[in-house]
């Protein structure tokens, strides 16, 4: 069964940084591209970052702040949140790529940006 | 960057009834090489992660209802529930990832009349 267990989310001050953390289990990590999505409260799914064979993409918005990385031996999916906003709060998925599109999520962990 | 659009915000249907989703890009989500569409719908449930429905915008995931069909080509697509049940309760959202930055249409809620 696969699976995505997020972790790394909490509060912290603008400014400030995180290292989020997607544990994956139940197929083999190494072969599928990974992506991050986020969802600020209330709000809509709006895309990260993604990873494919070594390639990373950004959204414009977190560019040069945010930088995503994999360790294949780990089956884990990294997102470092540097210089965060409060525009940054959401609950950030990690998910699949499969066929291109998004196959399966995790449960995601929220991160909180306030003073 | 492609905007999607999603017509209407929200609906109510009645229980066994049919619901119908539209979604729009600003530009064709076919891709040359293959000819596919680019286009997935997620479902999300209340305190839920979204859920893959459709992909290659009328290829339903393995294990899905077929209640749920996807259609359309290009530009303009529709997600139909053909008997709305109770468990479908939940915001729908279209996707195209033929280009980065992916992106989102803003969701359609879906709930019982």
């Amino acid at each position: 069964e696969v699976q995505l267990l997020e972790s790394g989310g909490g509060l912290v001050q603008p400014g400030g940084s995180l290292r989020l953390s997607c544990a994956a289990s139940g197929f083999t990590f190494s072969s599928y591209p990974m992506t991050w999505v986020r969802q600020a409260p209330g709000k809509g799914l709006e895309w990260v970052s993604g990873i494919s064979a070594g390639t990373t993409f950004y959204a414009d918005p977190v560019k040069g702040r945010f930088t995503i990385s994999r360790d294949n031996s780990k089956n884990t999916l990294y997102l470092q949140m540097n210089s965060l906003r409060v525009d940054d709060t959401a609950v950030y998925y990690c998910a699949r790529r499969y066929g291109d599109r998004n196959d399966y999520w995790g449960q995601g962990t929220l991160v909180t940006v306030s003073s | 960057d492609i905007v999607m659009t999603q017509a209407p915000d929200s609906l109510a249907v009645s229980l066994g009834e049919r619901a119908t989703i539209n979604c729009k890009s600003s530009q064709s989500v076919i891709h040359s090489s293959n000819s596919k569409n680019y286009l997935a719908w997620y479902q999300q449930k209340p305190g839920q992660p979204p859920k893959s429905l459709i992909y290659w915008a009328s290829t339903r995931e393995s294990g899905v209802p077929d209640r749920f069909s996807g259609s359309g080509s290009g530009t303009d697509f529709t997600l139909t529930i053909s008997s709305l049940q109770a468990e479908d309760v939940a915001v729908y959202y279209c996707q195209q990832y033929l280009i980065t930055p992916i992106t989102f249409g803003p969701g359609t809620k879906v709930d019982i009349k």
